[in-house]
């Protein structure tokens, strides 16, 4: 089967830098992707990872370990607009798109 | 100039009617998905078409039937809603493989 984890919740304030975990299991491994949902809105693309290593987009990076099934955002310079959930998913050869369950960020002022 | 949009955006009715969905993108692209999200906001996926071939079944209930008119369309057709179906409803499309998708603004069922 396939599973991921992260944390359910994340606080931070304006200006400061948080990182949000994705531990995940599953066969036939291709990617690792970031996606973002604002209360009432839609799931949008963030970022993809295949390979291990940072890929940095603007004030948002993502980084993935294969080795370690494991990987992280990393979004820098939060401001409020930032406060929503986070989601990672799993690609695999099975075609589908699995979804963690989500991080809460709220960015304070 | 929308990329993948969904009708109607909010949907209220009583146990045991049916109801659709329409879902169409205008990006081109070959694979289109139904997801829904629960009131926890677990992201589940249900269908996915590629090219109005069906090619991901999630052992959703028979009373779900998607129908892929032509590659710009997919809409999910509900038979006898239950409580349970209630939820937010989203089409989603990719233009290759499933890690990036373009997800419309989502569907709000709520069942009574």
């Amino acid at each position: 089967g396939q599973s991921l984890e992260q944390p359910s919740e994340v606080t931070a304030v304006e200006g400061a830098i948080v990182q949000i975990n994705c531990t995940y299991q599953t066969s036939g491994f291709y990617g690792l992707s970031w996606y973002q949902q604002h209360d009432g809105g839609a799931p949008t693309f963030l970022s993809y990872n295949a390979l291990d290593g940072l890929e940095e987009t603007g004030r948002f990076s993502s980084f993935l370990s294969r080795s370690d099934s494991y990987g992280y955002l990393l979004l820098q310079e939060l401001q409020m607009k930032d406060s929503a959930s986070y989601f990672c998913a799993v690609s695999s050869n099975t075609d589908k798109l699995i979804f963690g369950t989500g991080t809460r960020l709220q960015v304070f002022p | 100039d929308t990329a993948v949009s969904q009708t109607p955006k909010y949907l209220v009715t009583q146990m045991g009617n049916d109801k659709s969905i329409k879902c169409e993108q205008n990006l081109g692209h070959d694979t289109m998905y139904w997801y829904k999200q629960d009131s926890k906001k677990f992201l589940k996926i249900m269908f996915s078409y590629n090219n109005k071939e069906l090619i991901i079944n999630e052992t959703v209930p028979n009373r779900f039937s998607p129908k892929s008119p032509d590659k710009a369309h997919l809409n999910l057709h509900i038979n006898s809603l239950e409580l349970g179906d209630s939820a937010v409803y989203f089409c989603a499309s990719s233009p290759g493989g499933a890690e990036t998708q373009y997800f419309g603004p989502g569907t709000r069922l709520l069942v009574l």
